[in-house]
């Protein structure tokens, strides 16, 4: 079965830090790209960060550079999202994504809530 | 980056009758490359998002034939040809072909 299991998610407060973690199963991890999408009330779905198959070739949204990293281990087929200096902006419903050609975002996760509250 | 504009953003629908939703872009989607990435998801109450339609028109397995999608440059629609209970929720166009990825503001359909 193809699918992506976050976790990781939680209570924080301002200036805090969070990692979140997804293993995905049923593709082949080692040659998709992945990326993490957030859903808040205030901003709708908004790409955060993608990763390319390698690890290297990487994407940041503007309001996340500098405070956030993403990363993956092909060998446990992981992809990771190291959240610091969280803020109250940060709120969202965190979730993994396969991200094939162009951003067609073809599986999700069931998603990981992040509450930046103090 | 690509503003996505959907409209309506609320359509109450009567079970069995049509529904149509539009997307506008405010540049256009064609890629260099030819194609055009504009993709439409699904969110039903709860759930994640799903992705329907991909590359303007295309649908993904297992997405009933009673959705479709269509349109080019910068306008764009998704048709529901006969609404069931099932199709209630949140959906969203996206454009990925111009980084960053960006998606519109969601159109809410639900039951009259």
């Amino acid at each position: 079965e193809v699918q992506l299991v976050e976790s990781g998610g939680g209570l924080v407060q301002p200036g805090g830090s969070l990692r979140l973690s997804c293993i995905a199963s049923g593709f082949s991890f080692s040659q998709s790209w992945m990326s993490w999408v957030r859903q808040s009330p205030d901003k709708g779905l908004e790409c955060v960060a993608n990763l390319n198959p390698d690890g290297i070739a990487k994407y940041y949204v503007d309001s996340v550079k500098g405070r956030f990293t993403i990363s993956r281990d092909n060998a446990k087929n992981s992809v990771f999202l190291q959240m610091n200096s969280l803020r109250s902006e940060d709120t969202a419903v965190y979730y993994c994504v396969r991200d094939p050609l162009y951003h067609e975002f073809d599986i999700w996760g069931l998603g990981a809530m992040v509450t930046v509250s103090s | 980056d690509v503003v996505m504009t959907q409209s309506p953003l609320s359509l109450p629908v009567t079970l069995g009758q049509p529904a149509s939703i539009s997307c506008r872009s405010s540049q256009d989607l064609v890629h260099s490359d030819g194609n055009t990435y504009l993709s439409w998801f699904q969110q039903r109450p709860g759930q994640s998002p799903r992705r329907l339609i991909y590359t303007v028109s295309n649908r993904d397995s297992g997405v009933p034939d009673r959705f479709s999608g269509s349109g080019s440059g910068s306008d764009f629609t998704l048709k529901i040809s006969r609404v069931e209970a099932e199709d209630v929720g949140v959906y969203y166009c996206m454009q990925g072909g111009a980084e960053p990825p960006t998606f519109g503001p969601g159109t809410k359909v639900d039951i009259k």
